[in-house]
């Protein structure tokens, strides 16, 4: 099966430090979304890629936050100056162009 | 922006029984998909269903974009689906960024 997937699953990291995540989409498609699911609610959207390029970015992604898809395949999602208000599950999904979006298992960040 | 949400919040079932779930979203949107929401986190896609009425199984799924809900079946319930439910509908455009409702947390008890 050639799910989404992502890694790592789990990260812990204490204040201040930098943390990347990775995201492997479905081979064909050509978008790939991330999103933040903190405790108790829904996810909530971040930023979306077609392609390499990055076409919108959320209020919520602050500029400690920068995505990159460099050749349309994985994507990369880095936190720098960690707090722990960063503290959630990140999610990546993708999908063709308009389609249904298939999720990844998730990387759950613990900011210590 | 737009609202979405999901009633019931909580349910709890005996094994066996069937439920209703709905999704009541306040503006036109370009699609709407149901997923269960796992122990673990991991999204499970149910239906994606912009309009009309679809079956998989014990699940089945309704969304009527003209009046601006949709409604999940689960029938003769099972302690494996017990989970959080979310619909979620596709706006924005060209982005097509999912919207998440509040969540419907299920419990089937054996």
């Amino acid at each position: 099966d050639t799910g989404v997937s992502q890694n790592p699953r789990h990260k812990i990291t204490k204040r201040g430090q930098n943390v990347t995540f990775r995201c492997d989409p479905i081979s064909e498609h050509n978008r790939l979304y991330w999103y933040r699911q903190t405790l108790g609610q829904g996810p909530e959207f971040l930023t979306y890629f077609q392609n390499e390029a990055q076409l919108e970015k959320s209020r919520l992604l602050s500029d400690r936050f920068s995505a990159e898809r460099p050749k349309g395949s994985f994507s990369t999602l880095e936190i720098q100056r960690t707090e722990q208000g960063d503290s959630a599950m990140y999610l990546c999904a993708s999908s063709l162009l308009h389609g249904e979006q298939f999720f990844g298992p998730g990387t759950r960040l613990t900011v210590l | 922006g737009i609202q979405v949400e999901q009633s019931p919040p909580d349910l709890i079932l005996q094994e066996g029984a069937n439920s209703t779930l709905r999704c009541n979203f306040s503006d036109s949107v370009n699609n709407l998909q149901w997923f269960h929401q796992n122990p673990w986190g991991q999204l499970i896609n149910l239906f994606y269903i912009p309009s009309g009425t679809k079956q998989n199984g014990r699940l089945s799924a309704t969304t009527v974009a003209t009046e601006r809900y949709s409604l999940l079946y689960i029938s003769s319930s099972q302690t494996t689906d017990s989970g959080v439910y979310f619909c979620a509908v596709g706006v924005g455009g060209a982005t097509n960024k999912l919207i998440f409702g509040t969540g419907t947390l299920l419990a089937v008890q054996p």
